[in-house]
């Protein structure tokens, strides 16, 4: 196993497009995250799955971001109509149960 | 909600000296993870703590999980370049999700 892998690494996109990110987490593990951190911050946490149930959404987690893991396998975060503030890095995780948590290398955002 | 302190914000050493970070809670949590981050790249687990009073080392590396189960600390002996980094600790509560502490950058000066 390759640990988490997560696809952009880098994504620049005008303001008011969409994107979307795709989260591979470790084959294994059940439990599925993503955190969005800027700079001088700790990630923070947007939403979590266990299998294909998403149980968690941050109050960060406005209407224009969705996050959907289909077969209980890779996610995909996306962002609607993204606006200059989306920018940052959207880091993904995964564990087994409440096991230690995996992060992947990340995608940095850029809204221009 | 659950907040964890880091603090100072950045600290210099000197290559080959001892250094230990401290992070603080006001809440308890169940577990206790110490990671590092470089630039770009995604945080790197370091150490996993998972009973209060938990001592556990990994090569240079040492940490312990607080007996009050609101506070950890990780210490790094005989500090080397590649330690340079922001070292992040981080927590879970009674739910699955992991908060973090802001992180300290550390800077080794050869």
């Amino acid at each position: 196993d390759t640990g988490v892998s997560q696809n952009p690494r880098h994504k620049i996109t005008k303001r008011g497009q969409n994107v979307t990110f795709r989260c591979d987490p470790i084959s294994e593990h059940n439990r599925l995250y993503w955190y969005r951190q800027t700079l001088g911050q700790g990630p923070e946490f947007l939403t979590y799955f266990q299998n294909e149930a998403q149980l968690e959404k941050s109050r960060l987690l406005s209407d224009r971001f969705s996050a959907e893991r289909p077969k209980g396998s890779f996610s995909t975060l996306e962002i609607q109509r993204t606006e200059q503030g989306d920018s940052a890095m959207y880091l993904c995780a995964s564990s087994f149960g409440q096991g230690d948590y995996t992060f992947g290398s990340g995608t940095r955002l850029t809204v221009v | 909600g659950q907040q964890l302190n880091q603090s100072p914000q950045s600290m210099f050493i000197q290559e080959g000296e001892d250094v230990s970070m401290n992070c603080t809670s006001s809440s308890i949590f169940n577990t206790w993870l110490w990671y590092k981050q470089e630039p770009g790249e995604g945080p790197v687990l370091l150490i996993a703590l998972y009973k209060a009073g938990e001592l556990t080392s990994n090569g240079r590396l040492t940490a312990q999980f607080g007996i009050t189960r609101k506070d950890s600390f990780l210490n790094i002996s005989a500090s080397i370049p590649s330690d340079v980094g922001i070292y992040f600790c981080a927590g879970t509560g009674a739910n699955s999700k992991l908060t973090f502490g802001k992180g300290i950058t550390l800077s080794v000066r050869p």
